[in-house]
């Protein structure tokens, strides 16, 4: 199955400021990646679909990135709701796979 | 919009099974896969399988063939999930989610709790 790797695992950043996080997989999965943002107690939320695609209703500051192995998930301006969870998800080959996440923090 | 609305949270002895709805509301509910993924305490999500709402078509997840039926109800837009031969290690919140392609929206979420 193809892994999904996330860096860093945590990401220290104060509002306002830009936040970048990473994604790589193991083998190529084309443009087929989705970043969705979790917070406590709550379901995620998809933020980007083909890699680079806002969902409906997602604010412009969030922007993806990438094709084939390596992939970007940047917040322009990190907003006080934008502190988070974020996984990326690969659908171009079965099983989907999922990263382990990046934990966006408070600085 | 659409919604999905998950029934409530489980606790089963190791060993038992465990039925997990999904209603879905405010679109075509035929028109659209529903997939199921599922996060333990703590961890990340793990993809577990989907259906077509459309003719029942499946695709489950390789570690979890043999164990885990996924059916539809079209005339009430449900989806079950149904998972056997339950173990600790099932313990989990399970989510149902529209899609198999960028899964959107979720569930809620399903707290499914497996201790003897």
């Amino acid at each position: 199955e193809i892994v999904m790797t996330q860096s860093p695992a945590t990401l220290s950043v104060s509002p306002g400021e830009r936040a970048t996080l990473s994604c790589r997989a193991s083998q190529s999965v084309s443009s087929n990646l989705a970043w969705y943002q979790q917070k406590p107690g709550q379901a995620p939320r998809l933020l980007i679909y083909g890699a680079s695609t806002r969902a409906t209703g997602i604010p412009a500051r969030f922007s993806g990135s990438g094709s084939g192995t390596e992939f970007t998930l940047t917040i322009s301006s990190l907003q006080s709701e934008d502190f988070a969870v974020y996984y990326c998800q690969q659908y171009n080959d079965w099983p989907q796979t999922f990263g382990q996440g990046t934990e966006v923090e408070i600085k | 919009q659409a919604h999905l609305e998950q029934s409530g949270a489980e606790v089963k002895k190791p060993g038992a099974s465990v039925k997990v709805s999904c209603k879905a509301s405010g679109y075509t509910f035929i028109n659209y896969r529903i997939s199921w993924v599922r996060q333990a305490p703590g961890q990340g999500l793990e993809w577990m399988g989907w259906i077509s709402a459309l003719n029942g078509e499946t695709k489950y997840a390789q570690k979890f063939q043999g164990r885990l039926t996924m059916t539809t109800d079209t005339s009430t837009s449900i989806v079950f999930m149904e998972l056997r031969s339950l173990r600790s290690d099932d313990t989990a919140v399970y989510f149902c989610a529209r899609g198999i392609a960028g899964f959107d929206p979720w569930g809620q979420g399903t707290l499914v709790t497996v201790s003897s």
